[in-house]
């Protein structure tokens, strides 16, 4: 069955250090690899997507992924984490058909910032 | 930029009654989906609704929930007699429906708690 893991539920940084979140997908097909981001109380906002073409992706807020077929994954980094960065991250994988394209997404990865 | 909307931002309910969670999904797009997250959880599909149908539902989308879209710009989804359990923050998302743009944009969320 489909799926998706992030194996860290919580990661915790310095502000300026590197980023990396893992995520793992399991889908027959070729996929198509969202993050997103999830302030405290707030909505989800599309970071990047992957669906074809070049494998290393840049998003929004200086983030980037690499889609790697042969580790099934799709790591999300950022090479200096600010304080705002604080926040839940989802990696999801849309199951595509004619009529739906639903997500299924991992259960998250809670980033911590210290100053 | 177009967003998606969703009204009321907070709902409280007393167990048994019904709720209808409205969203104004981007125009032009074509694709709606119902997704929820119970507090400390995973973002799971709920229901997609294309042409004016559901194209799909999750097991957790029983008769209790249904969907419409009434007016060509509101999508709404309603919970006849919520239990306990219905509380959760309850996302709609839309998308365009172009091959190649698949991206689904979310709405703030709705959070409902079911006393």
């Amino acid at each position: 069955a489909q799926s998706v893991t992030q194996p860290d539920i919580h990661i915790t940084v310095s502000e300026g250090a590197s980023l990396e979140l893992r995520c793992n997908y399991s889908y027959g097909a070729t996929p198509y690899l969202f993050w997103y981001v999830q302030s405290p109380g707030q909505g989800l906002q599309l970071l990047l997507k992957y669906f074809s073409g070049d494998t290393l992706v840049q998003g929004i807020k200086g983030f980037e992924a690499e889609f790697k077929r042969s580790q099934s994954s799709f790591n999300l980094r950022k090479p200096s984490v600010h304080w705002s960065d604080a926040a839940e991250y989802f990696c999801a994988v849309a199951l595509l058909s004619y009529n739906t394209d639903k997500l299924i997404f991992g259960t998250g990865t809670r980033l911590q910032v210290f100053p | 930029e177009p967003e998606v909307t969703q009204t009321p931002s907070h709902q409280v309910t007393q167990m048994g009654q019904e709720v209808i969670l409205r969203c104004v999904p981007i125009s032009n797009h074509l694709y709606f989906y119902w997704y929820r997250q119970i507090l400390g959880q995973k973002v799971e599909f709920l229901v997609s609704f294309y042409n004016n149908e559901i194209s799909e539902k999750s097991e957790i989308f029983d008769d209790q929930f249904s969907v419409e879209r009434p007016d060509g710009s509101n999508f709404t989804l309603k919970i006849r007699s919520t239990k306990l359990e219905d509380s959760a923050m309850y996302f709609c998302a839309s998308h365009p429906g172009l091959a190649g743009e698949e991206t689904q944009y979310f709405g703030p969320g709705t959070r409902l708690l079911v006393l």
